[in-house]
């Protein structure tokens, strides 16, 4: 299995909704990323589990809460989101936090806040 | 802090002809350099890595990019453009240090004329 897997492919959730993502390898990837999109825009780096411990917190706002339950799950817990949170969310994970083999990305979770 | 410059946020080439896509970039230290490509509504893939090995990569789809660290680019080439090509590029860098996240460039979007 060479593919990180995100559920769902779309989301549209309220304001006061509380969703979550999830993002699954079985590549026996080490670290896992969670990026941010917004429509013609580079991706930007949320957060870093390294080891299932949080490693990076790019001063993302508390409404954004990850989960690392093990070391093939990633998790991003949703509430009180605002209009502007709407954006592809992208899981990525790689060999270590060092790994010069690069990214592999999921699909993304395209999330609409309405 | 590390960076990266993509010069020219489309480019239009025709089918058949020489796709160049320009990337500069900015480190301290040596870095790990990276293209990906991403289609619409789809997540990012993998083209090619540079990783202090050999300075002319070869990668994914028949594209290759020259380490020039004289120049501090690292610019996407493929010899003959085809329709499937047209897609959003991201240039990417790490660093061989602590300082691991991986960093995007603005993106170019490649059109490709029939």
């Amino acid at each position: 299995d060479t593919e990180v897997t995100q559920t769902p492919k779309h989301l549209v959730m309220g304001m006061t909704n509380k969703k979550s993502l999830k993002c699954e390898q079985h590549m026996g990837h080490r670290a896992m990323y969670w990026y941010k999109q917004k429509a013609k825009k580079p991706p930007e780096l949320m957060f870093v589990y390294s080891y299932e411990k949080l490693s990076i917190n790019e001063s993302v706002p508390s409404r954004f809460s990850p989960e690392c339950p093990n070391s093939s799950l990633l998790n991003l817990h949703l509430h009180a989101l605002q209009p502007e949170d709407s954006a592809l969310y992208l899981c990525a994970s790689s060999q270590d936090v060092h790994s010069e083999a690069g990214y592999t990305f999921g699909s993304g979770t395209r999330l609409t806040v309405v | 802090a590390q960076s990266v410059t993509q010069l020219g946020s489309h480019v239009s080439v025709s089918e058949g002809a020489l796709v160049l896509l320009r990337c500069n970039y900015s480190s301290s230290v040596p870095p790990y350099l990276f293209w990906y490509v991403q289609y619409p509504n789809q997540g990012l893939q993998l083209l090619l890595k540079y990783t202090s090995a050999a300075t002319l990569v070869k990668g994914i789809n028949g594209f290759e990019a020259e380490f020039k660290k004289s120049e501090t680019s690292f610019h996407l080439t493929k010899p003959s453009a085809h329709m499937s090509d047209a897609a959003e590029y991201f240039c990417a860098v790490s660093r061989m240090d602590s300082s691991y996240k991986l960093i995007f460039g603005s993106g170019t979007r490649l059109l490709v004329r029939p």
